[in-house]
């Protein structure tokens, strides 16, 4: 079975520093993309960035940025600069091509003023 | 652009009633569509996704149905509520490639 795994259920950071949040996965598939959303208070899930597995480039947008190693099967994602907007759930999501989304758990993330 | 519309935003209805989600997208056209539920503080269950009119299929065996009888609406019923159906219950559609866009959800408690 194919899975997501994030170790850090909760985290916090202070306003304006960096932090990082952990995502490994499962999988046998070589072809499929990696996503990170997030969760505000609302609930409205939001896409944050996505990655393609073939690319070698990390993706970013804006202060969003992630750390793929495809060999390790890991999909960190960097949020710089963070702002009290930031505080929210973050789901790390894997979808193999023709498949259905596989979800990690999520990691509370709080930014303190 | 597209948008997805979920309603009701929150419900309460007592256990062994019957339940009705609605969900509707705009702006696109044959696209993928998904019921979640979440439960609290956790992650999302797949529960039905379809690929067309009238195309459904289940991942969890339970007590919630789903269809879709136009190209952009997606419906999630039960006959008779039970207290483990409580959960917030996100939509989602998706174009015919690899991004998943959700709706706003609906809160469900049942009692």
């Amino acid at each position: 079975a194919q899975t997501v795994t994030q170790s850090q259920p909760e985290m916090s950071v202070q306003e304006a520093e960096t932090v990082t949040l952990s995502c490994t996965y499962d999988t046998s598939e070589s072809n499929y993309y990696l996503f990170w959303y997030k969760q505000p208070p609302s609930r409205q899930m939001i896409l944050v960035i996505r990655q393609e597995a073939y690319k070698q480039q990390n993706a970013t947008e804006n202060r969003f940025s992630v750390n793929f190693q495809k060999a390790a099967k890991s999909f960190s994602l960097k949020i710089s600069d963070s702002q009290l907007g930031d505080t929210a759930m973050y789901f790390c999501a894997f979808n193999p091509y023709g498949q259905n989304f596989v979800f990690g758990p999520g990691t509370r993330l709080s930014v303190l003023p | 652009s597209q948008t997805i519309h979920q309603w009701p935003a929150t419900l309460v209805q007592p256990v062994g009633s019957p339940l009705s989600l609605e969900c509707t997208v705009e702006g696109t056209s044959n696209p993928n569509l998904y019921w979640y539920r979440q439960a609290a503080g956790r992650g999302l269950q797949l529960l039905f996704y379809s690929v067309g009119i009238g195309q459904i299929s289940s991942e969890v065996p339970q007590n919630l149905s789903a269809s879709r009888p136009q190209d952009r609406q997606f419906i999630l019923s039960s006959k008779k509520l039970l207290l483990s159906d409580s959960g917030f219950y996100l939509c989602a559609w998706s174009p015919r490639s690899y991004e998943q866009y959700f709706g706003p959800g609906t809160r469900l408690t049942v009692t």
